[in-house]
C-alpha cells in the first residue's frame, strides 16, 4: 500500500517561479524524505526531515512537516529548467529495518 | 562516491523464462531493497533484506524471490516471467542506522513478451 500521496500529480510552471508539491501520509512516521527522479533514471535523495522538526532548508529547497495533519510540502524556489523531474516523498516508521514507503510522485515541468 | 550498480539496464525476456536481476552496492550497507515502478503507481516494495541470507516480503512479493548470499549483492528472481511483470525495477541500499538516505541504482527496464 502507498503511504504517501503527492499532490499535484503533475505541475508545469515558468522558469524562475516557485514550485510547491505536497505529500500526505497515513500512519505515524519517524522521518520523511524527498527524492528526485530524472526521466528513466534512479532516485536521488534531496532532503530529510525528522518527525520532531517543522521546517528544513537546503539551498533552493524548503521542506515543511505538519505531523498533526500528516502532511509535508516541498518548495523549490527560483525554478530552473534542470529542475524538471519527478519528485517523491518517502516515509519510515523508525522500527528496526527502516523500510521506506514511497508515494506516487509529482511530475514537475519547468518551461524555459 | 557511493554506488549501487544494477547489472542490466534493459532486458527483453519471453513469458515463462526465469529472470535474474542483479544488484551490487559498494558501501557496506546492511539493508538492501528491490522496488518496482509503474506509471501512476509510484514505487512499490517487492522485497528487502536487512542482512546476509535474511529477507522480508514487501508489498508485492508474489511472483518474485530474492537471494542475498553476500552483503554487497542482492538478486531479484522472476521464477516464470509474465507480461504483467514488465516494469522498471529499482535496487537500493542504506545503512541500518535510522534516518539515513537510501541510495538507488539506475534501474533495470524489463520487458516480458
Amino acid at each position: 500500500s502507498q503511504q504517501g500521496e503527492e499532490d499535484p500529480q503533475a505541475l508545469s510552471i515558468q522558469e524562475g517561479e516557485n514550485a510547491t508539491m505536497n505529500c500526505s501520509y497515513k500512519t505515524s512516521i519517524n522521518n520523511l524524505q524527498w527524492y528526485r527522479q530524472n526521466s528513466g533514471r534512479g532516485l536521488v535523495h534531496l532532503i530529510l526531515i525528522r518527525s520532531n522538526e517543522r521546517e528544513k532548508h537546503s539551498g533552493r529547497l524548503r521542506v515543511t512537516l505538519d505531523t498533526s495533519k500528516k502532511s509535508s510540502s516541498l518548495l523549490i524556489t527560483a525554478s530552473r529548467a534542470a529542475d524538471t523531474a519527478s519528485y517523491f516523498c518517502a516515509t519510515d516508521s523508525g522500527f528496526g529495518n527502516e523500510k521506506l514507503t514511497f508515494g506516487t510522485g509529482t511530475r514537475l515541468t519547468i518551461i524555459p | 562516491d557511493v554506488k549501487v550498480t544494477q547489472s542490466s539496464r534493459y532486458l527483453v525476456k519471453r513469458t515463462g523464462e526465469k529472470v535474474f536481476l542483479e544488484c551490487v552496492q559498494d558501501m557496506d550497507h546492511e539493508n538492501m531493497f528491490w522496488y518496482r515502478q509503474d506509471p501512476g503507481l509510484g514505487l512499490r516494495l517487492i522485497y528487502f533484506s536487512y542482512d546476509v541470507k535474511m529477507k522480508e516480503k514487501g508489498d508485492i512479493p508474489e511472483g518474485y524471490s530474492v537471494s542475498r548470499e553476500k552483503k554487497e549483492r542482492f538478486s531479484l528472481i522472476l521464477e516464470s516471467a509474465s507480461t504483467n511483470q514488465t516494469s522498471m525495477y529499482l535496487c537500493a541500499s542504506k545503512p541500518r542506522v535510522t534516518g539515513n538516505t537510501i541510495y538507488f541504482g539506475e534501474g533495470s527496464w524489463l520487458t516480458v513478451v
